[in-house]
């Protein structure tokens, strides 16, 4: 089982719609939680951090942690073409290391 | 300059060459990483320093060769690589190892002939 699984994609949503990625790990002992974004051919960029269960707000983006069901999800309002890009889960693992899954590919279609 | 920047951007090299990729941080932070980003592969950590001092190798080919000079700079020595070496190089940085925000810089993009 790979620590940290996303579905690849490609996720495609119409703009302006709410586009909702997932992500599963298999620590139970995570602590933080974090999602990335990352264009073709750039490095990744943190959008979001989680620590605690429930959900966190940051503009259009809405994080959701549920450290029972091992689950940690990124919901994207009003979705826009500029949001087409890959998102990678990352979670700390038991050793502090960060681990990251395949990442999801978002397309927005205008 | 602010944030993680890295050099050479792009990179060609043959299989018996000896090259270095560079990377800094402006950030003030005591740790520093090195992964690796393959075509439709997880990002794959390498190299964890903090505070200068090597604190996890994962099974990295000996091939790659880290350097923590200070906080600030962080390099990745390259002897006889092989083209199944060739992947985007990222370095990032954090405050601390543990459980910290990660920031990556633009990476490194080597092409191994």
């Amino acid at each position: 089982q790979k620590e940290v699984e996303q579905n690849s994609g490609p996720l495609s949503v119409p703009e302006g719609a709410i586009a909702s990625l997932n992500c599963t790990y298999s620590d139970r002992v995570s602590q933080s939680f974090f999602w990335y974004r990352q264009y073709s051919g750039k490095s990744p960029e943190l959008i979001m951090s989680i620590y605690s269960n429930g959900d966190k707000e940051d503009g259009r983006f809405t994080a959701q942690l549920n450290k029972a069901s091992q689950y940690v999800s990124l919901l994207i309002r009003d979705s826009q073409p500029s949001d087409s890009a890959t998102y990678l889960c990352a979670v700390y693992n038991a050793g502090n290391m960060l681990t990251f899954g395949g990442g999801t590919r978002l397309m927005v279609k205008p | 300059e602010t944030g993680v920047t890295q050099t050479p951007r792009h990179l060609v090299m043959g299989m018996t060459n000896k090259k270095s990729l560079k990377c800094e941080q402006h950030l003030g932070h005591n740790a520093m990483y090195w992964y690796k980003q393959s075509a439709k592969k997880p990002l794959e950590l390498m190299f964890v320093y903090s505070l200068e001092e090597r604190v996890e190798n994962n099974s990295v080919p000996s091939r790659f060769s880290p350097e923590c000079p200070n906080s600030s700079h962080l390099f990745l020595h390259l002897h006889t690589l092989q083209p199944e070496d060739s992947a985007l190089y990222l370095c990032a940085s954090s405050y601390t190892v543990l459980s910290n925000e990660q920031f990556f810089g633009p990476g490194t993009r080597l092409t191994v002939l």
